[in-house]
């Protein structure tokens, strides 16, 4: 069964420094895998996936994410956080790799929270 | 560029009563989705349509229905609420097959409150 896991309630950065939100998947066949943000009281944003390709993946707001295979890991980065981007963000693979229509699996979220 | 469109956006019942919760997708969007996501807790997928047949199913109670009209819209209709209902209703779309096929857009959510 296709799960991803985000070891960290909670991230604390301070503005201006390199973000790093963890996110480790279990898979069977290729993994694809997104990341969304979530702000209070909004819908899910979509950020950025891996489908296939180059393991560093760009997306929205300057985030990226490294794929690596050998640590099963899919971790979210920004190189200089900003207060707005206090956010819940959660990783999530999809459950049915071979069907394009298949649901997205999500971790539990991760709170970021970036003090002026 | 236009987004997934939920209707209502707040909703209040009581136990034993019905919802109808109503999802536009994205325009030339063919694949809708639903996930229930529970107060503090992770979105979960309940059903999908593709072409207006069920796709998938997941943890949707058998209280709960839906479907998926001849302009894509859907809606799922949720009988004999209880408390446990309560939560944010998320709708997303995606065009199967097409250029970023594989990334679902969501709507800002149906917040349900069962009293």
């Amino acid at each position: 069964a296709q799960s991803v896991a985000q070891p960290e309630d909670q991230v604390n950065v301070a503005e201006g420094n390199p973000l790093t939100v963890k996110c480790t998947y279990s898979v069977s066949g290729n993994p694809y895998l997104f990341w969304y943000v979530q702000y209070p009281n909004r819908g899910l944003q979509f950020l950025l996936k891996y489908i296939t390709g180059d393991n560093l993946v760009k997306g929205s707001y300057g985030f990226e994410a490294e794929f690596n295979k050998s640590q099963t890991s899919f971790h979210l980065k920004k190189p200089s956080a900003l207060v707005s981007d206090s956010a819940l963000y959660f990783c999530a693979v999809r459950g049915l790799p071979e069907r394009s229509q298949g649901n997205l699996i999500f971790g539990k979220g991760t709170k970021l929270s970036v003090k002026p | 560029a236009a987004g997934v469109i939920q209707s209502p956006r707040h909703l209040i019942k009581e136990k034993r009563e019905t919802a109808t919760l109503k999802c536009y997708p994205i325009p030339r969007h063919d694949t809708v989705y639903w996930y229930q996501q529970g107060p503090g807790q992770d979105p979960q997928f309940l059903i999908s349509f593709y072409e207006k047949m069920q796709s998938d199913k997941g943890s949707i109670p058998d209280r709960f229905s839906a479907q998926q009209f001849s302009d894509y819209h859907s809606e799922l209709n949720m009988s004999s609420l209880e408390l446990g209902d309560s939560a944010l209703y998320f709708c997303a779309s995606t065009l199967t097959g097409g250029v970023g096929t594989d990334t679902q857009y969501f709507g800002p959510g149906t917040r349900l409150t069962v009293l």
